[in-house]
């Protein structure tokens, strides 16, 4: 199955900047999620990212606050801009474990915390 | 809202027994669903997944899906501590989109 590298895997910022993360997958493949996970809680979907279009946000999500970039097949990036407390959490990218097996597999994870 | 619920727990299983993980949704034509297990600190790693009514059996799991009832349940058998996770389930609705659990914990005594 798809293997994705992603980092960072955890960053302290202040309130008021950006952070980018970026997630590499080991194969080709037509989407990337990106996911949000607050302490104790299950996961969000932010945003689905195709390559050559502009990502797709969920209720909530906006590309101002989440620009999200899909240059290629194996790669996005997701920024978290302008951060705030309210933002620390565990962002995960995410695509399908295998070409036509439902499921998907996650990145490690960036743990984020805003101070 | 579609939704999909699962009991928060802690579920406190000894060393040995079956474990039993239980999840319903609400969308009735949901077809694919899923069984992924996270420890703390880490990502969610898929475990199983299902899309018959009946069983799914892959070593000390078995995934059990009755759709008529809209119910999924995963046993875990001979319980082992390194079993001791959060498992969160998951199903695909009738749109194609990803609805999550969120999640049961469960803990394994030695």
């Amino acid at each position: 199955s798809a293997v994705i590298s992603q980092k960072p895997s955890r960053d302290i910022c202040q309130r008021g900047t950006s952070l980018t993360i970026q997630c590499q997958v080991d194969s080709q493949v037509t989407m990337m999620f990106w996911y949000r996970q607050q302490p104790g809680q299950s996961l969000t979907l932010i945003a689905t990212a195709n390559q050559g279009s502009e990502a797709t946000y969920e209720s909530g999500f906006v590309i101002d606050k989440f620009p999200i970039s899909r240059p290629n097949l194996t790669f996005s990036t997701l920024t978290v801009s302008n951060m705030s407390p309210e933002d620390s959490s565990i962002y995960l990218c995410s695509v399908e474990a295998e070409e036509g097996v439902d499921g998907y597999t996650f990145g490690s994870g960036t743990r984020l915390t805003v101070v | 809202q579609k939704e999909v619920e699962q009991n928060s727990g802690p579920l406190s299983v000894p060393e040995g027994a079956i474990a039993s993980l239980n999840c319903t949704y609400s969308d009735r034509g949901s077809q694919s669903f899923f069984w992924y297990r996270q420890y703390s600190g880490k990502s969610p790693e898929l475990i199983m997944f299902i899309y018959s009514n009946g069983d799914k059996e892959d070593g000390r799991f078995t995934a059990q899906l009755n759709k008529a009832s809209q119910y999924v349940s995963l046993l875990i058998r001979d319980s082992q501590p390194s079993d001791s996770a959060t498992y969160l389930c998951a199903v695909m609705d009738s749109n194609y989109q990803l609805i999550w659990g969120a999640g049961t914990k469960l803990i394994i005594k030695p």
